[in-house]
């Protein structure tokens, strides 16, 4: 058991490069986020998949894509990355505790520069 | 989801308990209160959640308010390896509540 996983930890880009972000859990969770976290800042969501098959905007949703592939997997796709997208990026699944109610697991990471 | 708001840093002496408070006066009755940590630079970490009951578990003790508008995270003997921001977060269930926003959280400093 994996738990949430993300590919690649690091990544560099030049303005105007396309990439997509792959994000992956193996806890069969219906709901998927995606993060970013500028230096020294919390949190922002940027797009959630609440199931299979939805997708919707969170806070800062402006120059990124979305695909909810399946259950298991949500990639992140900046189609022409700007060097304010310099960030680092978290997929976050959520499921159940024992008390049945609903935690966020969260990955390690993807940090982004844009050059 | 219910705004909250949290001290932006605090520091605690390691071996002590460290009190972190948070405010959310627009939680409304379905709405749970979530605290997570994040440590230098890695993905956050789930530490506990409640309704309007006291809870503890083994990481920490969550107190909430009769009112619910405030709450305090409690860790009963911090060590230096609590150094880290904590989230407070409102959040609705399974029926709702998909979109979770964080704050900036408090950093915490546990010093020797």
């Amino acid at each position: 058991n994996a738990g949430v996983t993300q590919t690649p930890k690091f990544q560099v880009l030049k303005t105007g490069q396309s990439m997509t972000l792959q994000c992956a859990q193996d806890m069969n969770h219906n709901s998927m986020y995606w993060y970013r976290q500028d230096p020294g800042m919390g949190l922002r969501l940027i797009y959630y998949s609440a199931s299979e098959g939805t997708t919707d905007k969170g806070e800062v949703p402006n120059g990124y894509n979305v695909s909810r592939l399946n259950k298991r997997e949500f990639s992140l796709r900046l189609e022409s990355a700007a060097p304010s997208q310099t960030s680092v990026y978290f997929c976050a699944s959520r499921g159940l505790v024992p008390q049945q109610q609903e935690t966020q697991y969260f990955g390690p990471g993807t940090r982004l520069l844009v050059l | 989801d219910a705004k909250t708001t949290q001290p932006p840093s605090m520091d605690c002496a390691e071996g002590r308990a460290a009190n972190l408070p948070c405010n959310h006066s627009t939680i409304s009755g379905n709405e749970y209160v979530y605290w997570y940590r994040q440590i230098h630079s890695q993905g956050p970490q789930y530490i506990i959640h409640g309704l309007k009951n006291n809870e503890t578990n083994e990481m920490a003790s969550l107190i909430i308010t009769e009112d619910r508008k405030s709450s305090t995270l409690i860790l009963p003997h911090a060590t230096l390896r609590d150094t880290a921001v904590y989230y407070c977060i409102v959040r609705g269930t399974n029926t709702g509540g998909f979109k979770t926003i964080f704050g900036a959280g408090t950093r915490l400093f546990v010093k020797a």
